[in-house]
C-alpha cells in the first residue's frame, strides 16, 4: 500500500510551548489529508480535514486557533498544537486520501506535555 | 447519520483458533467498508476493504463480506497467529469529494501461543 510518514514519532514538551507535527505522503499526491486524535484504548476522533491550498475544515468542538493546520503542498500537511497543555497529550494520527474510497494512515505521533 | 458498531472486546484466543469479529453499520447512501488494524504503538494499516454489496475483501488470511441485507461486514480468519494480536477497527465511508471515515470503537485481539 501507499506510504504516509509522520514526524516526529514522539515529542515531549513543556506546557505553553508549541509543537509542529508533519504528515507526508511519500509515493502519491494527496489533495486531502485528515488529522485524528486517539486517546488510550479508544477509537480515532477526527479533528479536521486538510485540503491543499485552502483552509482546513474542523470538526465540531475542535479549536481551530489551538490546532493550526497547513496543507501547503500535495504531499505535506502540518498540525501545530499551540500553547500546549497537559490535556493535549495524546496520540495524533494523520491520513492521506489516495482516492475517493481509501485513506492511508501515518504511524502516529505521541505528544506528552509536561 | 453514519455509524459503525463493533462487538465488545477484548477477545483472547489461542493460536490457530478461528476468529470472528462482528461489525454492523448504518449509513446514508452506498458506503464502502473497511477493516483497519493497529499494532501496539503504531498507526492504522488498511487490512481489507469492500466497495459494494456481496464483495469480499481479503488479505493476510483475513476475510470480510459486504452484506447489505444484514448491514454487516464481519471479519474472519480461519487460524489466528500470535502476530495477529492488535486492535481491529471497522470503518465506513460514503464515497464523494468530502468523504470521511467513520470508525467503530475498535476491538483488541490477543492471541496466546
Amino acid at each position: 500500500g501507499a506510504v504516509v510518514s509522520q514526524h516526529p514519532s514522539r515529542v515531549i514538551c513543556k506546557s505553553g510551548t508549541s509543537v509542529k507535527i508533519e504528515c507526508r505522503s511519500l509515493d502519491f499526491q494527496a489533495t486531502t489529508m485528515f488529522w485524528y486524535r486517539q486517546f488510550p484504548k479508544q477509537s480515532l476522533m477526527l479533528m479536521a480535514t486538510s485540503n491543499e491550498g485552502s483552509k482546513a475544515t474542523y470538526e465540531q468542538g475542535v479549536e481551530k486557533d489551538k490546532f493550526l493546520i497547513n496543507h501547503a503542498s500535495l504531499t505535506l500537511s502540518t498540525l501545530t498544537v499551540t500553547s500546549a497543555h497537559p490535556e493535549d497529550s495524546s496520540f495524533y494520527i494523520c491520513s492521506a486520501r489516495a482516492d475517493l474510497e481509501t485513506q492511508y494512515f501515518g504511524p502516529g505521533t505521541r505528544l506528552l506535555v509536561l | 447519520g453514519n455509524s459503525v458498531t463493533q462487538m465488545e472486546g477484548p477477545v483472547t484466543l489461542s493460536e490457530e483458533a478461528f476468529l470472528t469479529i462482528n461489525c454492523t453499520y448504518t449509513a446514508t447512501g452506498y458506503p464502502s467498508l473497511f477493516w483497519y488494524v493497529q499494532y501496539p504503538g503504531e498507526g492504522l494499516q488498511l487490512l481489507l476493504k469492500a466497495t459494494k454489496a456481496d464483495d469480499k475483501g481479503s488479505n493476510k488470511g483475513f476475510e470480510a463480506t459486504y452484506r447489505k441485507e444484514t448491514t454487516s461486514f464481519h471479519l474472519e480468519k480461519g487460524s489466528v497467529q500470535v502476530s495477529d494480536s492488535a486492535v481491529y477497527f471497522c470503518a465506513l465511508s460514503v464515497p464523494g469529494a468530502n468523504s470521511k471515515l467513520t470508525f467503530g470503537k475498535g476491538i483488541t485481539l490477543s492471541v496466546r501461543p
